[in-house]
């Protein structure tokens, strides 16, 4: 079975602090996604990656930036977090060759609270 | 850009028939889709209908697809308590990463 973990489910940070949310998936896929979903927002890609050192902004990126130096592992890192960044964070993983939906693997999401 | 627009609650007894409806803009769609999202967990891919079907039945689920009016909807037969959860319509091209809706929570009542 593919596995994304996500390796925080629960974190509580303080405002201003760097926060890393880790993610690594265990099927050799080349893209890789950060979403994160808040109530009556539903789900808003802030940045994905198709390949090593590769990135790209989503929806929205501000305040949020990458690192994907090895194939397996997209790390979220939240340079200065503020209160509104409190939220559940989704990473997901899917093979190369195209964005196909039923090939998309989710993590069970990562919950960041900002004090 | 893209949009994809769904209702945020359904409340539906249980034993009855849910339906929830998704609508979306971008013509292109290839691929329509339908997630699940449990209590604390990622979401789980249901069904999904490729573009030029209009229908899909899988066991309890049916899809029906519009694409004239650009709309999506998920049939639930006989909806049970486990069926209680976030559901999400997402669409995609293939080119760039599926974009998803807000979310329906479904709420099942015995």
């Amino acid at each position: 079975d593919v596995k994304v973990t996500q390796s925080s489910r629960y974190l509580v940070k303080r405002t201003g602090e760097k926060v890393f949310l880790e993610c690594v998936q265990d099927m050799d896929h080349e893209n890789m996604f950060w979403y994160r979903q808040d109530p009556g927002l539903g789900l808003r890609l802030i940045y994905f990656s198709y390949d090593v050192k590769m990135k790209e902004k989503g929806d929205i990126p501000e305040g949020y930036s990458v690192s994907r130096e090895k194939k397996e592992r997209f790390s979220l890192i939240l340079e200065s977090a503020s209160t509104n960044q409190t939220s559940m964070y989704l990473c997901a993983s899917s093979p190369g060759g195209g964005n196909h939906g039923n090939t998309i693997y989710f993590g069970e999401g990562s919950w960041l609270t900002v004090v | 850009g893209e949009d994809v627009e769904q209702s945020l609650f359904l409340s539906v007894r249980e034993g009855d028939s849910s339906v929830i409806n998704c609508t979306y803009t971008d013509s292109s769609s290839t691929y329509l889709y339908w997630y699940k999202q449990e209590p604390g967990a990622g979401l789980q891919l249901l069904t999904y209908i490729f573009s030029n079907m209009d229908m899909k039945q899988d066991q309890r689920l049916t899809v029906l697809l519009n694409k004239k009016d650009k709309h999506l909807s998920l049939r639930i037969a006989d909806t049970q308590t486990g069926d209680s959860a976030i559901y999400f319509c997402a669409e995609s091209d293939l080119n760039t990463p599926l974009v998803f809706g807000k979310g329906t929570r479904l709420s099942v009542i015995a």
